[in-house]
């Protein structure tokens, strides 16, 4: 399996403009997980999926920040207008199960809003 | 409040030696302690997962122990190998809590030198 991918693997876009990332999830796991990763926070939650149904957003720092998972094997992520402050990684990772399930990580987008 | 504090920040050490990293965590009820291995630019990959009964669990020359009584967590790594350096995510999840409720620590950074 090629486990989780992403794209872009970088992104550099101008305050303003409209980001959207992308996240194919590995086959056959029922969640899907959207992460950001700074510096001075870590690692934070932002929204998870199950069976393509988002469960919790709560982490979703403000309506800029929207998640979608149409389907199965497709999740995107989109922060519309981007400013400075999103600058970030962004992971998406997948698991089979909820619990103690493991999450696989993808290899993260990493965004720089100018 | 829930929180997952790491110690050292960061850490070098010679190539071959052992190592100890600390997590000490507030977070309750208690369900699982995982630890994360996050090379440079890419994403966090598991390492090990305990639950409250579990005092020690290993992964090759890593080994994580749990003291449930005091809420701390070790993370031992043996003989270590250039390719340890990474930086080492504690994160802890809530009992009864969903999927999102992982509580995250900010990691602690290894660089191993030759």
């Amino acid at each position: 399996d090629a486990g989780v991918i992403q794209s872009p693997r970088h992104e550099v876009t101008e305050m303003g403009q409209e980001v959207t990332l992308r996240c194919k999830p590995i086959s056959g796991h029922d969640y899907l997980f959207w992460y950001r990763q700074t510096m001075m926070r870590g690692l934070e939650l932002l929204i998870y999926f199950n069976n393509n149904v988002p469960i919790d957003d709560s982490g979703m720092p403000e309506d800029r920040f929207s998640a979608k998972m149409p389907n199965a094997s497709f999740s995107t992520l989109k922060i519309q207008p981007s400013e400075p402050r999103d600058s970030a990684v962004y992971f998406c990772a997948s698991s089979l199960g909820g619990g103690r399930e493991t999450q696989y990580f993808g290899p993260g987008t990493r965004l720089l809003v100018l | 409040k829930n929180q997952v504090e790491q110690s050292p920040q960061s850490l070098i050490i010679l190539e071959g030696k052992n190592c100890t990293l600390q997590c000490n965590y507030t977070v309750s009820p208690f369900s699982n302690l995982r630890w994360y291995k996050q090379d440079t630019g890419r994403g966090p990959v598991s390492l090990t997962i305990m639950t409250f009964s579990e005092n020690t669990k290993s992964n090759g020359r890593y080994t994580a122990t749990l003291d449930a009584d005091t809420k701390q967590s070790s993370l031992h790594i043996t003989a270590s190998q250039l390719s340890d350096s990474a930086s080492y995510i504690c994160v802890v999840s809530l009992y009864g809590g969903s999927q999102g409720n992982l509580i995250f620590g900010k990691g602690t950074k290894l660089s191993v030198k030759p």
